[in-house]
Order: structure tokens, then C-alpha cells, then sequence
């Protein structure tokens, strides 16, 4: 069975770094590509960037690119979303997801998705 | 504000069967196929429909979607109670995954 589990949630200063984490399990973790989708308090889905944990190439969206870091480790089967500075706007729940079955490029449907991280920063 | 445009609300009865639209552009639904997400109250995005109008493994045949030009539209036959939840579109755009600002269905 295919599961993405996530690190817990986290409460956090402006200015402090923080990595969240996803942890695939029960596939080829570096055959498929991993995203990551923020959505702030009582708003929408917002496409982040991906990953492909075989090569480590990534992409961001332009809206952002150069705001945070995705990473992933194969050795341990898991991606990683950080910041270095925290700001209040970084309040959200974050989630991971992976492509279907059989869908190997980064544009195949996400289909997996993990529980969400919820990421609160507050003075 | 979103690249995919949705309705934010829609409603119906028990038993009724609801519509939901999702209007893009020449660069996202015009040029990719569409996938369908329902959203329950806190919980994560599930896949409802994909590539369309193909439903995952699981997914009950109520839910039906479709796309023609620059549209797609998500179909619920049969409301129940449970569908009561944010429903989002999603296309791929250039270079990344674009999402609408979702609708939220009210079962009355």
C-alpha cells in the first residue's frame, strides 16, 4: 500500500528555519515524482514545487522559487520542504502527494497524498 | 487569484444531481487533461476523477467529469449528505500543477 506520512505539526518565531518531512512507503520511492501543496487557513490549493527523488531534480513555481527548499533523501525514502526564515505568511497546512501508479513524469495526476503538516508562525 | 476559475459555492438535495465548472485557458485545460479533487473538512485533497473523466480505483460512479475546449465540469448524481465538501479543479500549466479556488458543496 502506497503512504506518505509527514512529520507533525510545528509552531515557530518569524525569522526561525524549519524542514518538514514526508516519508513515502510501499513503492519505488525514487521512480516517482513528489509535489508539495501549501493551503493557508481557510483558502485554496496552491501547487508549490516537485522533486524526483531518483536524480533530485526539482522544480518550483515561480510563485515560490527562491522562498523555500525542496529536498529528498532516497537513501531514506523521504522529501523535504524548509525554509530558511519563517515569516507569519508561511502559516499553512502543507501536504506532500505523488503521481498515480504508472504516471513516472512530474505532470501525472497527484493521486497520493500525506496527512499535511500544519506549520504555525507567530510571535 | 486562481488560474482555473470555479464557482465558490453550489448546492443541492438529497438525491439531486449538482454541476460543478472549472474555466482555464488555451495553456492549462485547452492543452492538459483535468483532475478533480474533493476536500471533506480537515482532511487531505482525494482524487475523485482524473485524465478527465476516469475515476480512481474506489471512487463511486456518481461523480463523472468531463471537458470540452478551455472547460471541465465535475458531475454528482445522487447527492448524499457526505458529498458536503470543497471540490477542486486541476490542470498542468507550462511548468507547473495549477488548482482552482475551489467550490463548496452544501447538501441542503
Amino acid at each position: 500500500e502506497v503512504q506518505l506520512v509527514q512529520s507533525g505539526a510545528e509552531v515557530k518565531k518569524p525569522g526561525e528555519s524549519l524542514k518538514i518531512s514526508c516519508k513515502g512507503s510501499g513503492y519505488s520511492f525514487t521512480s516517482y515524482w513528489i509535489g508539495w501543496v501549501r493551503q493557508m487557513p481557510g483558502k485554496g490549493l496552491e501547487w508549490m514545487g516537485i522533486i524526483y527523488p531518483g536524480d533530485s531534480d526539482t522544480r518550483y513555481s515561480p510563485s515560490f522559487q527562491g522562498q523555500v527548499t525542496i529536498s529528498a533523501d532516497k537513501s531514506i525514502s523521504t522529501a523535504y520542504l524548509q525554509w530558511s526564515s519563517l515569516k507569519a505568511s508561511d502559516t499553512a497546512m502543507y501536504y506532500c502527494a505523488r503521481p498515480l501508479d504508472h504516471y513516472y513524469d512530474r505532470r501525472g495526476p497527484p493521486g497520493y497524498w500525506g496527512q499535511g503538516t500544519l506549520v504555525t508562525v507567530s510571535s | 487569484q486562481s488560474v482555473l476559475t470555479q464557482p465558490p459555492s453550489a448546492s443541492g438535495t438529497p438525491g439531486q444531481r449538482v454541476t460543478i465548472s472549472c474555466s482555464g485557458s488555451s495553456s492549462n485545460i485547452g492543452s492538459n487533461t483535468v483532475n478533480w479533487y474533493q476536500q471533506l473538512p480537515g482532511t487531505a485533497p482525494k482524487l475523485l476523477i482524473y485524465s478527465n473523466n476516469q475515476r480512481p480505483s474506489g471512487v463511486p460512479d456518481r461523480f463523472s467529469g468531463s471537458k470540452s475546449g478551455t472547460s471541465a465540469s465535475l458531475a454528482i448524481s445522487g447527492l448524499q449528505s457526505e458529498d458536503e465538501a470543497d471540490y477542486y479543479c486541476a490542470a498542468w500549466d507550462d511548468s507547473s500543477w495549477m488548482f482552482g479556488g475551489g467550490t463548496k458543496l452544501t447538501v441542503l
